[in-house]
């Protein structure tokens, strides 16, 4: 079956300029989670969402980082301004409600020249 | 802040050695505990994890991992390691504050086995 899938799988940008990332999770998962993996760093936990709750964004480093979820199923995460220090792997994965397996996307690398 | 320690950032074995990553998190209660893999060129999945019942889960590959509560421990074992082992090892624990969803990752353990 179909699995998380992100787009594009690189980004390229310069200092200043807005990216926005795509997610879409698989069918039927109700949560939908954003991480960020840096070089030789672990996955920095950014924001989930759980059905029509408020999304916890407990993880956003920054007030030029936001996400939605449209329908309960395809996210986006906005980076506004970016800085070089953006630059890392952006991870996206999703899960059933009953169950907290999550299951990953292959990511979107992104860097900021 | 749940937090997660994770001891040994790279691991070198040859092939047949036993395997035991540590992991260590920093919240007390009720939690549930993961190990994900990602092996090369792959995506993160799951290797195995606990929600409650018998503190040792088996998880595919013939790893395991015992959770102990007392030592706020959930280390990951394998009794002999195939070079196909060879990936990086991520433990994880949810936050029971966020209904169990907010996940926390360690800084990730890389394992190289040689042949």
């Amino acid at each position: 079956g179909a699995g998380v899938s992100q787009s594009p799988s690189n980004k390229v940008t310069e200092k200043g300029k807005d990216v926005e990332l795509r997610c879409d999770p698989i069918s039927g998962h109700t949560a939908l989670y954003w991480y960020r993996q840096s070089l030789g760093q672990g996955l920095e936990f950014l924001i989930y969402f759980q059905g029509n709750s408020a999304p916890d964004k407990s993880g956003l480093p920054s007030d030029r980082f936001s996400a939605e979820r449209t329908g309960g199923s395809v996210s986006t995460l906005t980076i506004q301004r970016t800085q070089q220090e953006d630059s890392a792997v952006y991870l996206c994965a999703s899960s059933l409600a009953t169950k907290n397996e999550q299951f990953f996307g292959p990511g979107t690398r992104l860097t900021v020249l | 802040a749940q937090s997660v320690s994770q001891h040994n950032h790279h691991v070198i074995l040859s092939e047949a050695a036993s395997l035991e990553l540590g992991c260590n998190y920093s919240y007390g209660g009720t939690v549930n505990l993961f190990w994900y893999v990602q092996y090369p060129g792959q995506h993160l999945q799951l290797l195995l994890k606990y929600f409650s019942g018998d503190p040792l889960v088996k998880g595919i590959k013939g790893f395991e991992a015992e959770f102990i509560k007392s030592k706020f421990s959930f280390n990951l074992r394998k009794p002999s390691v195939q070079w196909s082992d060879t990936a990086e090892y991520f433990c994880a624990v949810s936050d029971p504050y966020s209904g169990g969803f907010k996940t926390i990752f360690g800084a990730g353990t890389r394992l190289f086995v040689k042949a």
